[in-house]
């Protein structure tokens, strides 16, 4: 099986119940973040994005909060379900030093357990 | 569409080999990049590309090679494999560099003995 996220810290929740999953970013000039979410042997899958001019968005079962004063970024699944459980990560869009190009960078991720 | 397609998915290497990770996608994307995921360390870039013939280094560039001689393709060369570049790599893409998500593919499981 996958060794990825061995040491990750770990949210446990009962079905059906909503699960919130919190990330720190690092920069204040990103202004484009990005959840992903990744199951056992699967490469990262896209949830929900948000640009920095907004505070909250919406997707299906699933909002995104942005706290640009503490540099906070939050997941909010409701009504979660067993096959919600998986790793997930945010992700931020970093200015390139040199050139002005911007690359993503991934916070370590958390992995969510649902239990039934 | 195939989305970004990886080969191989698993590979077992000797130290000092070198080997070529492939990427290919099939959406016509601008933007092309490779990540290495350790255990507890989330993926850190290795490698990104804007467009056709243009490279850039991530955050940790040191003992990879990367060309993008086709928009569709972007692989990434291991020069001389040591067992501190035992991970798993994912290749993703996206329509451009700056604002929007990327998709992965299902990553290469590489190990070095």
């Amino acid at each position: 099986g996958e060794s990825v996220g061995l040491h990750l810290p770990t949210l446990s929740v009962q079905e059906g119940d909503n699960s919130i999953i919190n990330c720190a970013y690092s920069n204040s000039a990103s202004d484009y973040f990005i959840w992903y979410k990744q199951e056992s042997g699967k490469g990262p899958q896209f949830i929900i994005d948000i640009r920095s001019n907004m505070d909250k968005r919406q997707g299906q079962r699933v909002t995104v909060l942005l706290n640009k004063t503490v540099k906070h970024l939050s997941l909010q699944i409701a009504a979660t379900q067993p096959g919600d459980s998986a790793v997930y990560f945010c992700a931020e869009i970093l200015p390139s030093q040199d050139t002005g190009r911007r690359a993503l960078t991934f916070g370590s991720g958390t992995r969510l357990q649902v239990q039934p | 569409n195939a989305g970004v397609t990886q080969t191989p998915k698993f590979q077992v290497l000797k130290t000092g080999q070198s080997m070529t990770l492939q990427c290919a996608q099939d959406m016509n994307h601008e933007y092309m990049s490779w990540y290495r995921q350790d255990p507890g360390m989330g993926l850190r870039l290795i490698h990104y590309s804007v467009g056709a013939g243009i490279t850039d280094q991530g955050e940790v560039p040191n003992g990879y090679n990367v060309s993008r001689s086709t928009t569709e393709d972007f692989p990434l060369r291991l020069l001389s494999a040591a067992p501190s570049q035992t991970s798993v790599y994912f290749c993703a893409s996206s329509r451009d560099s700056g604002n929007q998500p990327q998709h992965f593919g299902d990553g290469t499981r590489l190990s070095i003995l």
